[in-house]
């Protein structure tokens, strides 16, 4: 089976960058995929890291360290419009199956 | 128009209550899915189905049965609905091309059984 934990709450300013971790225990990991989801809305899809190290995409990156089962999703120059809650999911190689974490709700502040 | 859609949006049903939940999808994708919400459990596969004639078991099945009606169609079903049963539902598909599982989901389905 697999678990992912995450923390349940992040709080930060506008214009900051913050950071949210997930570690995961997992057999047959693949991938760790990050999504978002705002209130009363759908999770859409983020990022993916099959592979260790930083993938970027505008302001949002994500890391991943397959050694320390770890990884994060980093926010850069927060908006308003980033508070929301952040899961991320791993996936297996049977089948490509996604387990999700807990989720993060992170509330930006003026 | 939506890519992934699912009816009703919102249900109040009572318990002993059968009720189906309906997920349609325009992307043309074989993999479909039923995942339910609850406040800080994130989400737990409930059913998923790589094409029409494969159904299987996730997490949290019991007390729930799906229907895959055609490739775009994947229904849920709650025989006999409960007050824990009570959640967020939503619908996803995703395209099992290359190695990224990237996942599409529908709107939601909020579900209140009484």
């Amino acid at each position: 089976g697999q678990s992912l934990e995450q923390p349940s709450e992040v709080t930060a300013v506008e214009g900051a960058i913050v950071q949210i971790n997930c570690t995961y225990q997992t057999s047959g990991f693949y991938g760790l995929s990050w999504y978002q989801q705002h209130d009363g809305g759908a999770p859409t899809f983020l990022s993916y890291n099959a592979l260790d190290g930083l993938e970027e995409t505008g302001r949002f990156s994500s890391f991943l360290s397959r050694s320390d089962s770890y990884g994060y999703l980093l926010l850069q120059e927060l908006q308003m419009k980033d508070s929301a809650s952040y899961f991320c999911a791993a996936s297996n190689n049977a089948g490509n199956m996604l387990t999700f974490g807990g989720g993060t709700r992170l509330m930006v502040k003026p | 128009d939506a890519d992934v859609t699912q009816t009703p949006r919102n249900r109040i049903t009572k318990t002993g209550k059968r009720i189906m939940l309906e997920c349609s999808q325009t992307k043309g994708h074989d993999r479909m899915y039923w995942y339910r919400q609850d406040p800080g459990l994130g989400l737990r596969l409930i059913y998923y189905s790589f094409d029409v004639k494969d159904i299987n078991k996730g997490e949290i099945s019991d007390g729930y049965s799906v229907s895959r009606q055609a490739q775009a169609k994947f229904s849920l079903s709650l025989e006999s609905a409960i007050p824990n049963q009570t959640a967020l539902y939503f619908c996803a598909t995703s395209d099992p091309q290359g190695i990224q599982e990237t996942q599409y989901f529908g709107p939601g389905t909020r579900l209140l059984v009484l």
